[in-house]
């Protein structure tokens, strides 16, 4: 069974500084993998989709790594804001599943 | 703009009453799907549906019903609502159920039920 964890649960960096989120899955025999971020009282936004065949996907200051052999992968927040507040969520999507199976989340605080 | 729409935003229920969570995509999108959202808990799926016509049973489906007459609406229905269906609700949709499809949310739709 697909068990996907988030670390930290939590995290409060300065303004400026860059920041790396971290998403690890069990299995690896994975389809795709994709980086939401959900505001209070919000909706998911997509942020960054990488297949099983890539290895990184960018997004202005937003870049997604993945390394599906050790079932890892990164967000990398470059330069960060406070707008870029919020909770970040990951979800894998497996072999010839319908599903997306998600993390529970890393709630960034970008303090100014 | 294009994309999903749910409604209500929020409703309280009383306990047994029946209810129906609505959500239309005009993205023409084959998949859409419903999750609940708990503290604790995250995202878990409900109900989903692969294309117009077809629909099938995600992690937690009980007390739950569905359909999809076309390829925009996919209401969710509460028979008889309990207290344990407090939650948030969000309908998603993707281009293919495959493994390409990029998820897109909906704003929400949060339920209380006395």
């Amino acid at each position: 069974k697909q068990e996907v964890t988030q670390i930290p649960a939590a995290l409060s960096v300065p303004e400026g500084e860059n920041l790396v989120l971290n998403c690890s899955f069990t299995d690896s025999a994975i389809y795709n993998l994709q980086w939401f971020r959900q505001d209070p009282g919000k909706g998911l936004t997509s942020l960054l989709l990488i297949q099983s065949s890539q290895r990184e996907q960018t997004s202005g200051r937003l870049n997604a790594s993945l390394d599906k052999s050790s079932g890892r992968s990164t967000l990398y927040i470059a330069a960060s804001q406070p707008g870029d507040s919020a909770t970040y969520l990951c979800a894998v999507r497996g072999d010839s599943s319908y599903k997306l199976i998600f993390g529970s989340g890393t709630r960034l605080l970008v303090r100014p | 703009i294009a994309g999903i729409t749910q409604a209500p935003t929020s409703q309280i229920l009383a306990a047994g009453r029946r209810m129906t969570l609505r959500c239309t995509q005009d993205m023409r999108h084959n998949a859409m799907y419903w999750y609940r959202q708990d503290l604790g808990l995250g995202l878990r799926l409900i109900h989903y549906s692969n294309t117009a016509g077809t629909t099938g049973k995600g992690e937690v489906p009980d007390g739950y019903s569905v359909s999809r007459a076309n390829t925009d609406d996919f209401p969710l229905t509460l028979a008889s609502a309990v207290p344990s269906q407090t939650s948030v609700y969000f309908c998603a949709s993707s281009k293919t159920s495959g493994s390409v499809g990029e998820l897109f949310f909906g704003e929400g739709s949060r339920l209380t039920v006395l």
